[in-house]
């Protein structure tokens, strides 16, 4: 099992610019989740997926759009890539959101608006 | 709003020290879970813990859930190098988990 794999790894953007961040897990999990991680912020989750087709809003959603077209892939998108975009983001997964469930994360992207 | 507390948020320590941290709320949890996250990785989980009270122990690491299921403390025994990362606690009473700042630890050899 590969578990929880992210694509890039890294990116720079401009301002202004769009990317897609992707997710995959072969866990044939239901939940999956997109959270950004800052210096002394902890983890913040910007949106989830409660399963193939379905996504809501998280702590800091502005800015970020979503899409679960197929229950193993979660892609996050900037359509207009801002400073405050600078981050490392984190997908995980979990089988199910309710209960003592363990979250899978992957290894992280980092992005750099300039 | 579920918040979740921790601290210190940063600890520095010499190897074979102990050390305890701590994560507060005053909302109340069904369960709670530490993970520890290494530079440059994503969070991986330690333990759950479900019971008021309940004590794990994982080697030198041991956590124990407050009895009102509001807290829980993370305490390490004879740290080691190794044990270096941020300590990430996550509480669970609905969808999605919720997680605290972060204990940042440094061990030095």
């Amino acid at each position: 099992n590969a578990g929880v794999t992210q694509t890039p790894k890294f990116r720079v953007l401009k301002t202004g610019q769009s990317m897609t961040l992707l997710c995959a897990q072969d866990m044939n999990h239901e939940y999956m989740y997109w959270y950004r991680q800052d210096p002394g912020m902890g983890l913040r989750l910007i949106h989830y997926s409660v399963g193939e087709g379905t996504t809501a809003k998280g702590e800091v959603p502005d800015g970020y759009n979503v899409s679960r077209l197929k229950k193993q892939n979660f892609l996050l998108g900037l359509e207009s890539a801002a400073p405050s975009q600078t981050s490392v983001y984190f997908c995980a997964s979990s089988l199910f959101g309710s209960g003592p469930y363990e979250q899978y994360f992957g290894p992280g992207t980092r992005l750099t608006v300039t | 709003t579920q918040l979740l507390e921790q601290s210190p948020q940063f600890l520095s320590i010499q190897e074979g020290e102990n050390l305890t941290v701590y994560c507060n709320s005053s909302s109340v949890f069904s369960s709670l879970q530490w993970y520890r996250q290494e530079p440059g990785e994503g969070p991986v989980l330690l333990v759950t813990v479900v019971t008021g009270g309940e004590v794990k122990k994982l080697k030198r690491l041991t956590f124990q859930f407050g009895d009102a299921r509001k807290d829980s403390s993370l305490h390490i025994t004879a740290a080691q190098p190794g044990d270096t990362g941020l300590y990430l606690c996550a509480g669970e009473g609905g969808t999605p988990l919720v997680f605290g700042k972060g204990t940042r630890l440094s061990v030095i050899a």
